[in-house]
């Protein structure tokens, strides 16, 4: 099946600071999510975006198909922002099946 | 947000039990899945349903079982309750191709 990896693992900032996740996969996709689950283990949807760029304040993301890879930049970070971002993948067809990385531990320090 | 519940959000319970956990969505979302998530790990595809009577078990095995008798319905069950069935279940719904939307989840702990 489909692989996909997130770096870094772990990401310490302090409050303010900008970062880059990354989100490597084996196949071709039809679907690419990103989400953040907070400490109490929720999953909050960040963006669908099987490919292109898109913006939501101060988090953005850029899926670039062809090379396999999605980004996910968070600028200006904050406390809040703290938890794991996953980036979960379907690889099409008829099958509308998740594939979710790993994930990437981040911690906001104030 | 799409509006996807599930109950109970928490659930400790003895060895043996037998245990159903719920989840309902009321977008009329053909799609409906289950996820397990142990502690600091990745979620895995437990069970998925494409529409009414209609179930398909995912990539990670799971002794559980679920039941699609109503598009809004997807209920897992555990016959018999062991300790290694504690994690945290979540469960999701989409419809066609658009991304799958998650409930809270049910954290559950088997003593």
């Amino acid at each position: 099946g489909i692989q996909v990896e997130q770096s870094p693992p772990d990401l310490i900032l302090q409050e303010g600071a900008n970062s880059t996740l990354r989100c490597n996969f084996s196949d071709s996709v039809n679907n690419l999510q990103w989400f953040h689950q907070n400490p109490w283990g929720q999953l909050i949807n960040l963006f669908y975006i099987p490919s292109g760029t898109k913006q939501n304040g101060r988090l953005s993301a850029t899926t670039v198909a062809t090379e396999r890879y999605s980004l996910l930049y968070i600028s200006s970070s904050q406390t809040t922002d703290s938890g794991v971002y996953f980036c979960a993948v379907d690889s099409g067809g008829s099958n509308y099946k998740l594939t979710f990385g790993k994930g990437t531990l981040l911690t906001v320090n104030p | 947000e799409a509006d996807i519940y599930q109950t109970p959000r928490y659930l400790v319970i003895g060895t043996g039990k037998k245990i159903t956990l719920e989840c309902s969505q009321t977008m009329g979302h053909d799609k409906m899945y289950w996820y397990q998530q142990d502690p600091g790990m990745e979620l895995h595809l437990i069970h998925y349903s494409y529409g009414v009577n209609s179930t398909e078990k995912g990539d990670l095995s799971s002794e559980s079982t679920v039941s699609r008798i109503r598009t809004e319905h997807f209920p897992l069950t555990l016959e018999s309750a062991r300790p290694s069935h504690t994690s945290q279940y979540l469960c999701a719904s989409s419809w066609g191709n658009q991304p799958q939307h998650f409930g809270d989840g049910t954290r559950l702990s088997i003593l």
